[in-house]
C-alpha cells in the first residue's frame, strides 16, 4: 500500500523557535516535494528533491531549508520560525507525473 | 502571477445535479493537467488527469473537457453525491522536463442532500 507519512500532524511553536517537519514514503520514489497550503492560495511549492542530497528551490523557499539523506525521508526545517509561516504543510512524492500526498502538518507559530 | 486559475471559488449543487468546475492557464507549454480532490484534514489525492493531446477524459462520473486553443478545461461531476463534497484543485505541468506541478487555488464543492 503506497503511503506518504508526515510527523507531527499538529505543532505549536513560538516565534523564533526552530521547527522540524518530517516526511517518509515507502514507494522508493526519487522525487519528493514540500508544499504549504493557505486558504485561497492553493498549494505553493517550497522545495523539490530529485534524490538524496539533490534539492532545488521551489516558488517560495525563503525562510525554509530541507534535508534529504535517505531516499525515503525528506525533512523541512524552519530556522527561527515566523508567525507568517503558520500554515498547513504537505509533503508529496511522485512517480513520473503522479504525486502522492501525505496527510499534512498543521503548524501554528505564536 | 497566477498561472493556473480556477472558478468558481466555491460551488453548491443539489444531489443528482452536474457540478462544473472551471480551470484556465496561461502557459501554452503546459501539457498535462491533473485534478486533485481534497477532503478536510487530508492531503490531496489524484482524481483524474488529461494530456494536451486529448480533448476529453472520462472516469465514471468524472469527465474532463479540454480546449487547447482557449487554454481552458473543466471538470464535470455528473450525478453529484454528498460524498463528492471536497475541494478540487486543477494543476498543470510544463513541457520543460520538470516534475513540478502548478496548482490553482481550488474550488470548494458542496453537494446538498
Amino acid at each position: 500500500d503506497m503511503k506518504v507519512t508526515q510527523m507531527p500532524r499538529y505543532l505549536i511553536k513560538r516565534m523564533g523557535e526552530n521547527v522540524l517537519l518530517e516526511c517518509g514514503q515507502d514507494m522508493s520514489h526519487e522525487t519528493m516535494y514540500w508544499y504549504r497550503q493557505d486558504p485561497g492560495l492553493g498549494l505553493q511549492l517550497i522545495y523539490i528533491s530529485y534524490d538524496v542530497d539533490s534539492n532545488s528551490e521551489g516558488d517560495i523557499p525563503k525562510g525554509y531549508r530541507v534535508s534529504r539523506k535517505k531516499r525515503e525521508h525528506f525533512s523541512l526545517i524552519l530556522d527561527s520560525a515566523k508567525t507568517n509561516q503558520t500554515s498547513v504543510y504537505f509533503c508529496a512524492s511522485s512517480w513520473q507525473y503522479e504525486q502522492y500526498f501525505g496527510p499534512g502538518t498543521r503548524l501554528t507559530v505564536l | 502571477q497566477q498561472q493556473v486559475r480556477q472558478s468558481p471559488q466555491s460551488l453548491t449543487v443539489w444531489e443528482g445535479e452536474t457540478a462544473i468546475l472551471n480551470c484556465s492557464y496561461e502557459d501554452s507549454t503546459f501539457n498535462y493537467f491533473p485534478w486533485y480532490q481534497q477532503f478536510p484534514g487530508e492531503g490531496p489525492a489524484l482524481l483524474i488527469s488529461i494530456s494536451s493531446v486529448s480533448d476529453k477524459k472520462e472516469d465514471g462520473r468524472f469527465t474532463i473537457f479540454f480546449n487547447k486553443r482557449e487554454k481552458k478545461l473543466s471538470l464535470h461531476i455528473t450525478d453529484s453525491q454528498p460524498g463528492d463534497s471536497a475541494t478540487y484543485f486543477c494543476a498543470a505541468r510544463g513541457a520543460s522536463g520538470s516534475w513540478q506541478l502548478i496548482f490553482g487555488s481550488g474550488t470548494q464543492l458542496t453537494v446538498m442532500p
